[in-house]
């Protein structure tokens, strides 16, 4: 089964830097999608950036991207510039086959980034 | 713009209550979930339905069943509620194939106590 771990339950860094959040997985299937996920204090869960395993490239969305290193098997998430209302918290989450051809998430513990002005 | 939607954002029962959660999504999605989550421990799914009246267990379905009646509509069912299901409960669903590369689409959350 496939398994994602986040070792950081929290991280604290002043506006304007640049941030990584760590997230590794473990999987035997050649094809999966990794995921992340922010979740701030309001409780909804927000979809910020996607990853297959095939993609050449790593992916970015504005501020955001993903640093996939395959060999590792590490999907970090870069978040560039940050501002306040990055504070919240993030989960990196893994694409995984049930049945039926239906898919669902495996989720990481988590890790809780505040930004300080 | 709402999607997914959860009827309650905060619930508040008492130890051997029957506990109806529900969930409704306008997206005609295939998929639906049930996941709780705690400190530490981040998301864990609890049941799925892959299709109308369609339902499997996940990672951690003891003393929880589900009901999914209509494509739109999947509900969590606490049984006998106990005071260890405190804990807030998010509903998702999604589509099926390739659109998955789209994730989820998440309720807003509600956070159920058991006193």
């Amino acid at each position: 089964a496939q398994k994602i771990t986040q070792t950081q339950p929290g991280m604290f860094v002043q506006e304007k830097e640049a941030v990584t959040l760590d997230c590794t997985y473990d999987t035997s299937d050649p094809s999966y999608g990794l995921f992340w996920y922010k979740q701030p204090s309001s409780g909804e869960m927000i979809f910020l950036i996607y990853q297959g395993s095939y993609d050449q490239q790593n992916a970015t969305e504005g501020r955001y991207s993903l640093n996939f290193q395959k060999a590792r098997k590490s999907a970090n998430l870069v978040i560039s510039a940050s501002q306040l209302g990055d504070s919240a918290m993030y989960f990196c989450a893994m694409r995984e086959l049930i049945i039926q051809g239906a898919q669902k998430l495996v989720f990481g513990q988590g890790t809780r980034l505040t930004i300080n002005p | 713009d709402v999607k997914v939607t959860q009827s309650s954002r905060y619930l508040v029962k008492r130890t051997g209550e029957k506990v109806f959660l529900e969930c409704v999504q306008d997206m005609d999605h295939e998929n639906m979930f049930w996941y709780r989550q705690d400190p530490g421990l981040g998301l864990r799914l609890i049941y799925f339905s892959y299709d109308v009246k369609m339902k499997e267990k996940g990672d951690i379905p003891e003393g929880y069943s589900v009901s999914r009646e209509k494509k739109e509509r999947f509900s969590l069912i606490l049984e006998s509620a106990s005071t260890n299901q405190t804990s807030m409960y998010l509903c998702a669903s999604s589509s099926a194939g390739a659109d998955f590369n789209y994730g989820y689409t998440f309720g807003s959350g509600t956070r159920l106590t058991v006193v």
